[in-house]
């Protein structure tokens, strides 16, 4: 068992550029989710999935778009990336259902636009 | 508003020594609580959780956190820590039906040595 993977762990982007963050898991687990850690402020639910062709937004989706095709992928695009978009990204899973399910994290990816 | 407070965003403890951090929550029920720990670098691991009954809640690596619903807080501690310790420890809940966590800000620890 891998996990959760995220790839790049580092990426370097210029204002306006757009780029995709990797996210997969070999758990089976239908809920994923997309967080931002920045210092100070814990972890921001970005966007979240419940299962395969079903996405939804959490408490800092603009400027994040997702979608979830297959039951292990949940990548998160970039549009038009912006200096407040610097930050580190997590991908977390977990088994959906019941409240008290463990939500497993990916190591992260580090981002920074200039 | 539903809320997560961790008082301390630093807290620096020798080696040896006992380790209390502080979570509090808002909220107007009993939320489901966990602690997670986060090592330099490192993706987020949980430690320990809490759901129901016994409001002692044992974790990995010799955590413990009590759940004391009077003061709205559940603590995280352990009697001696060791220098793999340092790291930083996020407290979350869940406080309603969407089952999305809500977390603290966090508290680094930097070990002495």
């Amino acid at each position: 068992n891998a996990g959760v993977t995220q790839t790049p762990k580092f990426q370097v982007l210029k204002t306006g550029q757009s780029m995709t963050l990797q996210c997969a898991q070999d758990m089976n687990h239908e809920y994923m989710s997309w967080y931002r850690q920045d210092p100070g402020m814990g972890l921001r639910l970005i966007h979240y999935s419940v299962g395969a062709g079903i996405t939804d937004q959490g408490e800092v989706p603009n400027g994040y778009n997702v979608s979830r095709s297959t039951t292990e992928d949940f990548p998160l695009r970039l549009l038009s990336a912006a200096p407040s978009q610097t930050s580190v990204y997590f991908c977390a899973s977990k088994r959906q259902g019941r409240p008290q399910e463990t939500q497993y994290f990916g190591p992260g990816t580090r981002l920074l636009v200039l | 508003a539903q809320s997560v407070t961790q008082p301390d965003i630093h807290i620096t403890v020798s080696e040896g020594a006992s380790l209390e951090l502080r979570c509090n929550y808002s909220y107007g029920a009993t939320p489901y609580l966990f602690w997670y720990v986060q090592s330099p670098g490192q993706g987020l691991q949980l430690l320990l959780k809490y759901f129901s009954g016994d409001t002692l809640v044992q974790g990995i690596k010799g955590f413990e956190a009590e759940f004391k619903r009077s003061q709205s807080s559940f603590n995280l501690r352990k009697p001696s820590v060791h220098w793999s310790d340092a790291a930083e420890y996020f407290c979350a809940a869940i406080m309603d039906s969407n089952y999305q966590l809500i977390w603290g800000a966090g508290t680094k620890l930097i070990i002495k040595p």
